[in-house]
């Protein structure tokens, strides 16, 4: 498989549930980021990754947990969610973030939420 | 800071017609400057990018886009737009010289109609 893939597709949670979404690029790419899109508003970034290491946090709040494992795969942790929450998340990947640089991210087909 | 006002929330065409979706940015600093669209179910594709040099961009599906300083506008732009074109589109911006972080613009909702 090519580009960026996430899973699930969609997925439903009550607030009491904890669940995480997966992504994965298949680019060689060393930066990965999360953003949520909720109806009607711009896309909100949410965290940096940058070879591993978190570069920005855009202060989210903590019931979001994001983990990288390696530059590959990045993950966002779920946990006592409020139905506010819901919006399509989605990851994106670029070659890296050097100072000046202007690599195109490209962006996964994301995760539609919906927290009850 | 940046910020990044696509003026239209919605803009209906007919198929073959040409089209102009609006982007107004605000920056105290040099900016480059992305449209990207989003078909149904899908996530985020480049369109085209301003970097620097020439004014006028050229980017992929017959769109192109012109990027005016004075005017602190990047009006995305098709002279003739077809059904497959029906997707949300997005302006965004970041800041020349710092790390690759994206400031998009609410999107507009692209309808084209036969």
């Amino acid at each position: 498989e090519t580009g960026v893939t996430q899973t699930p597709r969609h997925l439903v949670m009550g607030m009491t549930n904890k669940k995480s979404l997966k992504c994965e690029q298949h680019l060689g790419h060393n930066a990965m980021y999360w953003y949520k899109q909720s109806a009607k508003k711009p896309l909100e970034l949410m965290f940096v990754y940058n070879f591993k290491e978190q570069t920005e946090n855009n202060s989210v709040p903590s019931r979001f947990s994001p983990e990288c494992p390696n530059s590959s795969h990045l993950f966002l942790h779920l946990h006592t969610l409020q139905p506010e929450d819901s919006a399509l998340y989605l990851c994106a990947s670029s070659q890296d973030l050097p100072r000046g640089n202007t690599d195109t991210q490209y962006f996964g087909p994301g995760t539609r939420l919906t927290v009850l | 800071a940046q910020s990044v006002t696509q003026l239209d929330s919605q803009v209906p065409v007919f198929e073959e017609a040409p089209v102009e979706l609006r982007c107004n940015y605000s920056s105290s600093v040099s900016v480059y400057l992305f449209w990207y669209v989003q078909y149904p179910n899908q996530g985020l594709q480049l369109l085209l990018k301003y970097l620097s040099g020439s004014t006028l961009v050229k980017g992929i599906n017959g769109f192109e886009a012109e990027f005016n300083k004075s005017q602190t506008s990047f009006h995305l732009r098709k002279p003739s737009v077809h059904i497959s074109d029906t997707a949300e589109y997005f302006c965004a911006v970041s800041l020349s010289g710092g790390y690759n972080k994206l400031i998009f613009g609410a999107g507009t909702r692209l309808a084209v109609h036969p």
